[in-house]
């Protein structure tokens, strides 16, 4: 299976300063179509996942621009550009190329 | 609007069975894969099961297999997980998401396992 792991465990972060999650995987998320499925998701407390980024740097509907994927192959990373109270909650990624499906660990991201 | 509605959750016995629903609205529910997803309390998201758009092909994670079955009904939009030999590590709350790569959620199911 593929390992996702994400760092860090804990984000402390300062309101309208910039965050940023790393997500590694054991092996290549490129898929034989040619497409990379990484996906971020935001799951803020008490509530629902919700998927912010598919295919490394897309934006779900709705998802505001401060959040930014990017990156190839097996080091991926999500970027808010000034983090905002609402944001608070736990991040994951999930690679959606290989079964079976897996996700990171998550990380905890908090106002100081 | 997507919509995702679970349901079926409960206690139930380690040994027991339980079959999960979620309804959807909203999309053409004949178009798109399902998933199923969980979370054990205080835990990250486990991926469990996922099903094609047609019914055909079915994907399991290995804590699951043998045990758990996905299926649909494009008649009811709904998609089925029927879980059997459950034991107390199955214990979660139970999303279904849209698509193989879980592009919309819904609200959650709980199931117990518990003696």
């Amino acid at each position: 299976d593929v390992v996702m792991t994400q760092s860090p465990l804990s984000l402390p972060v300062t309101l309208g300063q910039p965050a940023s999650i790393s997500c590694r995987s054991s092996q290549s998320l490129i898929h034989s179509d040619g497409n990379t499925y990484l996906n971020w998701f935001q799951q803020r407390p008490g509530q629902s996942p919700r998927r912010l980024v598919y295919q490394v740097s897309n934006r779900g509907s709705g998802v505001p621009d401060r959040f930014s994927g990017s990156g190839s192959g097996t080091d991926f990373t999500l970027k808010i550009s000034r983090v905002e109270a609402e944001d608070v909650g736990v991040y994951y990624c999930m690679q959606g190329t290989h079964w079976p499906r897996t996700f990171g660990g998550g990380t905890k991201v908090e106002i100081e | 609007e997507v919509q995702l509605l679970e349901s079926g959750g409960g206690l139930v016995q380690p040994g027991g069975s339980l079959r999960l629903s979620c309804s959807a609205s909203g999309f053409t529910f004949s178009n798109y894969a399902m998933s199923w997803v969980r979370q054990a309390p205080g835990k990250g998201l486990e991926w469990v099961s996922s099903i094609g758009s047609s019914g055909k092909n079915t994907y399991y994670a290995d804590s699951v297999k043998g045990r758990f079955t996905i299926s649909r009904d494009h008649s009811k939009n709904t998609v089925y997980l029927q879980m059997n030999s459950l034991r107390a590590e199955d214990t979660a709350l139970y999303y279904c998401a849209r698509t193989m790569h879980c592009d919309s959620w819904g609200q959650g199911t709980l199931v117990t396992v518990s003696s």
